[in-house]
């Protein structure tokens, strides 16, 4: 157990919908990262918040947002929807994002679109 | 983007201990390399990271070159459970500390 809570587990969901992935970071991490995994592209950064700010943009779709609340925890939002946005979302923590930290992964949401 | 090269997969026999290569040439002197492993259906699991000495921890030992430019994980005792992809990757200490995550290299244990 990483310490990390996601949830949905899954989703299924049609074309043109909207979707929200929650992550809850491990007790005491200010760092949350998100990432997508599909089977053509692989593990890919998306995006970093940092006790409440966005520090780190990756390869994130301008339909995609993300946000850090007080408490930590963390979700992303995921908007018209298509077809190729079916994959696995992994959220990851760290304690403050340093490169010599490592990052504690959840167990990840799958999202099917239909 | 921080680029690592690994083999694309490698057996080993179970029990045996196993050498899983990394070469990671245009590593910065303040980069850290990590090691993360996969296992099917399940998000990416932190293994061991270092900066310029071995490294050892209860899942496994992590040797890095004298000049950086290469590591290698190693599994001292492969167990059917260790069969993953394991994914060799190097953080710029830059202000985007995200991983950088390379194919991997798939690994088969063999009974």
């Amino acid at each position: 157990d990483s310490g990390v809570t996601q949830t949905p587990k899954h989703l299924i969901t049609a074309t043109g919908q909207r979707v929200t992935l929650r992550c809850s970071p491990r007790s005491g991490d200010l760092s949350v990262y998100w990432y997508q995994q599909s089977l053509d592209q692989g593990l890919q950064f998306l995006i970093q918040y940092y006790n409440g700010e966005e520090r780190a943009k990756g390869n994130i779709l301008e339909r995609f947002s993300a946000q850090q609340f007080p408490d930590l925890h963390s979700e992303l939002n995921l908007s018209s929807l298509e077809l190729g946005d079916s994959a696995l979302y992994f959220c990851a923590s760290s304690p403050t994002g340093a490169s010599n930290q490592p990052q504690h992964f959840g167990d990840g949401t799958r999202l099917s679109i239909l | 983007d921080a680029k690592t090269t690994q083999p694309n997969s490698m057996e080993s026999n179970e029990e045996e201990p196993v050498h899983l290569p990394c070469n990671h040439s245009t590593i910065s002197g303040t980069d850290y390399i990590h090691w993360y492993r996969q296992l099917p259906s399940q998000g990416p699991e932190y293994v061991i990271h270092g900066l310029t000495s071995n490294v050892n921890n209860r899942m496994a030992s992590l040797a890095i070159a004298e000049d950086r430019k290469s590591s290698t994980l190693i599994l001292h005792r492969a167990t059917l459970r260790d069969a993953a992809v394991y994914y060799c990757i190097y953080i710029s200490s830059g202000s985007a500390r995200q991983l950088t995550f390379g194919s991997g290299t798939q690994l088969t244990v063999l009974p």
